[in-house]
């Protein structure tokens, strides 16, 4: 299994407070991403990030920023928390990003916003 | 990203061969075919991808048509555990950064 790990697993948090899930990779891939699923949506792309310090907006990213400071380590955060953002966090990393290349997932950050 | 259409549900006997299918008709030369399943309250896991020659892996076969139109994923000998919901997906070269796209999937069910 590839070395992902997320945190907190679980969260409640309330409206307008901010929020920070965590990415963690022992892979050394260069690729990481922020992804969102909702029923209804499927799996939806939130930030993308290239390498330390290159980021980049994915499908739904309004009220999200990310930071990654070390390749390990991809930060997501909720700067103030909506009840709209309630939902599963995926975090899912990359050797490559050209289409040959497979994704691999952690295991999920489920936040509610109350 | 090509679309795909994958039925919504299917079932299985357990110890018996599984054929997910999977139609994706706007293919395009360089698109290559993965596909993922997700366990219940689990992330998605990669299983197995291909571009035009039939591929297998530890975890399953995947048969690719000659005209590239569709695709099948073959399970061997299903078990409980390959209960899941199996996504068919599509990725092309025209984006750099380009983002796995899952659409709705094929929830299997394995009957003891």
């Amino acid at each position: 299994d590839a070395g992902i790990t997320q945190s907190p697993r679980h969260k409640v948090t309330e409206t307008g407070t901010p929020v920070t899930l965590r990415c963690h990779q022992t892979e050394n891939h260069r690729y990481m991403y922020w992804y969102r699923q909702d029923p209804g949506h499927g799996l939806r792309l939130i930030h993308y990030s290239y390498g330390v310090k290159d980021t980049d907006k994915g499908e739904v990213s309004d009220g999200y920023s990310v930071s990654r400071s070390k390749t390990e380590d991809f930060l997501l955060t909720l700067e103030s928390a909506t009840s709209s953002q309630t939902s599963v966090y995926f975090c899912a990393i990359s050797q490559g990003a050209r289409s040959s290349y497979e994704q691999y997932f952690g295991p999920g950050t489920r936040l509610t916003v109350t | 990203d090509a679309k795909t259409t994958q039925p919504n549900s299917m079932e299985s006997n357990e110890e018996e061969p599984v054929h997910l299918p999977c139609n994706h008709s706007t293919i395009s030369g360089t698109d290559y075919i993965h596909w993922y399943r997700q366990l219940p309250s689990q992330g998605p896991e990669y299983v197995i991808h291909g571009l035009t020659s039939n591929v297998n892996n530890r975890m399953a076969s995947l048969a690719i048509a000659e005209d590239r139109k569709s695709s099948t994923l073959i399970l061997h000998r299903a078990t409980l555990r390959d209960a899941a919901v199996y996504y068919c997906i599509l990725r092309g070269l025209k984006t750099s950064y380009d983002k796995v796209i899952f659409g709705p999937g094929t929830s299997l069910s394995v009957i003891p």
